[in-house]
């Protein structure tokens, strides 16, 4: 069974601190995805990636960055932290044009 | 740009009654997936439509994509208790994978 890893369930931050999310993938799936979760908002995109060292921007990029140096581990950073990234932070991974699979998520409280 | 509408954005229904959600397009879809997210959880992949047209059940559950490609449905039938949760149409825009903004069931037992 496919297991997606997010290294943090709750997580709580101070504003302007530098935060890593890291998620981790058992699968071999070239694809992985970066979501937040927030109420009446649904699931946004901030990053993806289709390969090793490939990133591309989702509809969301402003004030993250992601790493992808190896195909299982894709992380999240939030460069400068701010109040307004608080949220839940939900990884998925996929093989291409199959179905994703997601990490239980990580809620960040950034105070 | 390509618009998908999710709706209803909430539907509070009776144990026993029925239920759909709609994903609707303003242009063409090559494909388009279901999840289902329960309270507390994370969202869980149901069914992948491909062809014009097509139909697939999933016992209570059936799913619908329109002839134009442009509209889904996901129709349960007779509501249980384990329904609840928020059901999300997932569709490829431009290369990316956008998640429709979710239909939010609560079942009344």
């Amino acid at each position: 069974d496919v297991k997606v890893t997010q290294s943090s369930r709750y997580l709580v931050k101070r504003t302007g601190e530098k935060v890593f999310l890291e998620c981790v993938q058992d699968m071999d799936h070239e694809n992985m995805f970066w979501y937040r979760q927030d109420p009446g908002l649904g699931l946004r995109l901030i990053y993806f990636s289709y390969d090793v060292k490939m990133k591309e921007k989702g509809d969301i990029p402003e004030g993250y960055s992601v790493s992808r140096e190896k195909k299982e581990r894709f992380s999240l950073i939030l460069e400068s932290a701010s109040t307004n990234q608080t949220s839940m932070y939900l990884c998925a991974s996929s093989s291409p044009h199959n179905p994703q699979h997601f990490g239980d998520g990580t809620r960040l409280s950034i105070l | 740009g390509q618009q998908v509408m999710q709706i209803p954005q909430y539907q509070h229904v009776q144990e026993g009654e029925d239920f759909t959600t709609y994903c609707n397009s303003s242009t063409t879809l090559s494909n388009i997936q279901w999840y289902k997210q329960r309270p507390g959880g994370h969202p869980v992949f149901l069914i992948q439509l491909v062809k014009s047209g097509e139909v697939k059940k999933q016992k209570r559950l059936t799913f619908q994509f329109g002839e134009a490609k442009k509209n889904s449905s996901l129709h349960i039938t007779a509501t249980q208790t384990t329904d609840v949760g928020t059901y999300f149409c997932l569709y490829n825009q431009g290369g990316k994978l956008i998640f429709g903004q979710g239909t939010e069931l609560s079942v009344k037992p």
